[in-house]
């Protein structure tokens, strides 16, 4: 059965820095891009950013309102995607979801399973 | 960015009548590969965002066939065939042909 499950969620003061984890079971991760995504409270879904597979370059996407302040890396050998988020605004607080990205075709990525996710606060 | 739009942005509908959910795109959704990326999402009340549909007419594993989608180039539908009460909840066109994914604003699905 396929599982995520994101951590390192809560309240954080304005400018400060946050690193989410999204722990990955019941697939071979190291297989799979991953994405992040956030929703804000009573808002709808935005995507943040997207890693590929290390056998395909392991490169990264970003949203351009988070592009310079988080950075999205990944550890295969704990099945583990990370999301740094640096100089963070109140206009961060949100839900952040990862989720598996399975290559498709031979050009795109569609995320199939989602984590539950964990909340993130900016308040001074 | 490709802008998605849907429409209506609520609808209450009857249990055991049908629902139809439209989506729109400000550009085409085809992909270089020939591929269509787009996909619809349910998230009911508390719950995260859960994939039903893909690449416009494919039933994601262990989603019911009343679910159904249907559409290209820009314009797309979702439609539920017989509504029952644990579809309440919210509908999201999303399209991952290109970066930056998108997704439009929503639908409310809720009981008459």
């Amino acid at each position: 059965e396929v599982q995520l499950v994101e951590s390192g969620g809560g309240l954080v003061q304005p400018g400060r820095s946050l690193r989410l984890s999204c722990t990955a079971s019941g697939f071979t991760f190291g297989d799979y891009a991953m994405s992040w995504f956030r929703q804000a409270p009573g808002k709808g879904l935005e995507w943040v950013g997207f890693i590929r597979s290390k056998a395909y370059g392991g490169t990264t996407e970003y949203a351009a309102s988070v592009k310079g302040r988080f950075t999205i890396s990944r550890d295969d050998s704990k099945s583990i995607a990370y999301l740094q988020m640096n100089s963070l605004k109140t206009e961060d607080t949100a839900v952040y979801y990862c989720t598996r990205d399975p290559i498709n075709g031979s050009g795109s990525y569609i995320p199939d399973y989602w984590g539950q996710g964990t909340l993130v606060t900016v308040s001074s | 960015d490709i802008v998605m739009t849907q429409t209506p942005l609520s609808s209450p509908v009857t249990l055991g009548q049908p629902a139809s959910i439209s989506c729109r795109s400000s550009q085409s959704l085809v992909h270089s590969d020939g591929n269509t990326y787009l996909s619809w999402l349910q998230q009911r009340p508390g719950q995260p965002p859960r994939l039903l549909i893909y690449k416009i007419s494919n039933r994601f594993s262990g989603v019911p066939d009343r679910f159904s989608g249907s559409g290209a180039g820009t314009d797309f539908t979702l439609k539920i065939s017989r509504v029952e009460a644990e579809d309440v909840g919210v509908y999201y066109c999303m399209q991952a042909t290109q970066f930056p994914r998108t997704f439009g604003p929503g639908t409310k699905v809720d009981i008459k």
